[in-house]
């Protein structure tokens, strides 16, 4: 079954980008079947989806983070990276990359990396 | 985007309890519908797809049911395993429209 494993820096300075890469493994991401997709959860909060890409590079966005957002891969090291733009206080939160099925539901997710916005 | 409404946003229950969790869309859905499971600390789990499909591996006592706006996730008998938060989500005519899910049900021991 698939295993995805995020990577990234824990502490991102206010108005700076966020940059996350999700590593597969036990499965392409060049798979037809999936769309890869990278969803968040503030502490103590609900989930929240932040956009998917599928493998032809096709990318859809959460219209809230449209503006400063952007998920693209890497199909040579079988990644797919989120990148964040601007970011305050409140992107603070677990990032989650996860696999989306048929484009719809996540059948496989990555534990989560916790990323803290401040200075 | 479309909205889901859980209800209850908590609860207490007892071990071997029937526990029950509604999740209304703000417009139809068909089936397009998918329950998670998260322990703290824990990414979610996949529970059910398409609203009433068990996923392998997930206790029967786990079941779906619902259809274009009103769904509701049981477990017949609540085990200690089984208090976590619950989350529904929705994938109606994705990627054309944008996924959500629903604000969470935590399930606590009484």
């Amino acid at each position: 079954q698939l295993q995805l494993q995020e990577s990234g820096p824990g502490l991102v300075k206010p108005s700076e980008t966020l940059s996350l890469t999700c590593t597969v493994s036990d499965g392409s991401i060049s798979s037809s079947n999936y769309f890869w997709v990278w969803i968040r959860q503030p502490p103590g909060k609900g989930l929240e989806w932040i956009g998917s890409i599928y493998y032809s590079g096709s990318a859809h966005y959460n219209s809230s983070l449209k503006s400063r957002v952007t998920i693209s891969t890497d199909m040579a090291k079988n990644q797919f990276s989120l990148e964040l733009s601007s970011v305050t206080a409140a992107d603070t939160a677990v990032y989650y990359c996860a696999s989306l099925y048929g484009g719809g539901y996540a059948d496989f997710w990555g534990q989560g990396t916790l990323v803290t916005v401040s200075s | 985007a479309i909205q889901l409404t859980q209800s209850p946003s908590s609860l207490a229950a007892s071990v071997g309890d029937r526990l029950t969790i509604t999740c209304r869309a703000s417009q139809g859905i068909n089936s397009a519908l998918a329950w998670y499971q998260q322990k703290p600390g824990k990414a979610p789990k996949l529970l059910i797809s398409d609203a009433s499909s068990l996923e392998s591996g997930v206790p029967s006592r786990f079941s779906g049911s619902g259809f274009g706006t009103d769904f509701t996730l049981t477990v017949s008998s609540l085990q200690p395993e089984d208090f976590a938060t619950y989350y529904c989500q929705q994938f109606i005519s994705y990627p054309q429209r944008e996924l959500t899910f629903g604000g969470g049900t935590r399930v606590e021991i009484k």
